[in-house]
């Protein structure tokens, strides 16, 4: 089944603990995004990557990290959180098309509450 | 300004009404145009690509107006599964791998 997974779904922790949401799509797709959603505020873009090595600051990247080693996974990093990273994070990919990306792929969603 | 903006809504609708949403975005250069779905805080998922010719799948039709710089989403004959939040999307031409989400309308159609 054609999807993209991520990793874990629900996670609380606490300020200052780094940690890693993982992302995996199995339809070798280039293009892989992170959004994080809030209340009000619609879906905001992280990072995004349109291809192995190489990735790219959204519109809200500051507090983030990525790396894209292998085309499958698209890991997001949280190098030191803190509770204004409270949020459900969505991870995408998609085929380009004439070098856009284009219908986007969601994984299900990630919950963080950092405290 | 926002980059994409969409009246929020909600919109409460009866079963069978007929909808429509806009969604306004400010470059210019803008190359692609995507309506998704959304249900309460799960995936995004595509609903509709918009193309300049405009298309139509079913009780759904897109539009664009590249001179106005909207797009716009017409939903005929609602149904009570047609409640969601549906969001507008744009790929700004200027920077090839940013998308950018309008905040989303809430659509609920009742019996």
């Amino acid at each position: 089944e054609a999807q993209v997974t991520q990793n874990p779904r629900y996670l609380i922790t606490v300020t200052g603990k780094k940690l890693t949401v993982t992302c995996s799509q199995n339809m070798n797709h280039e293009y892989m995004s992170w959004y994080r959603q809030d209340p009000g505020l619609g879906l905001r873009q992280i990072y995004y990557s349109m291809n192995v090595e190489v990735t790219d600051k959204g519109d809200v990247p500051e507090g983030y990290k990525v790396s894209r080693k292998e085309k499958r996974n698209f890991p997001l990093i949280l190098e030191s959180p803190s509770p204004n990273q409270t949020s459900l994070y969505f991870c995408a990919s998609s085929p380009r098309d004439r070098g856009y990306p284009y219908e986007q792929y969601f994984g299900p969603g990630t919950r963080l509450t950092v405290t | 300004r926002k980059e994409v903006e969409q009246d929020p809504g909600p919109f409460n609708v009866p079963e069978g009404a007929t909808v429509a949403f806009n969604c306004t975005y400010s470059n210019s250069a803008s190359q692609s145009f995507f309506w998704y779905r959304q249900d309460c805080r799960k995936e995004p998922k595509l609903l509709m690509s918009v193309y300049s010719s405009g298309n139509e799948d079913g009780r759904f039709t897109a539009q664009l107006n590249r001179a106005s710089q909207y797009i716009s989403l017409l939903i005929r004959d609602s149904k009570l599964s047609d409640s969601a939040t549906y969001l507008c999307v744009v790929n700004p031409g200027t920077n090839a791998g940013k998308s950018t989400f309008g905040d989303g309308t809430t659509l609920t159609v009742k019996p």
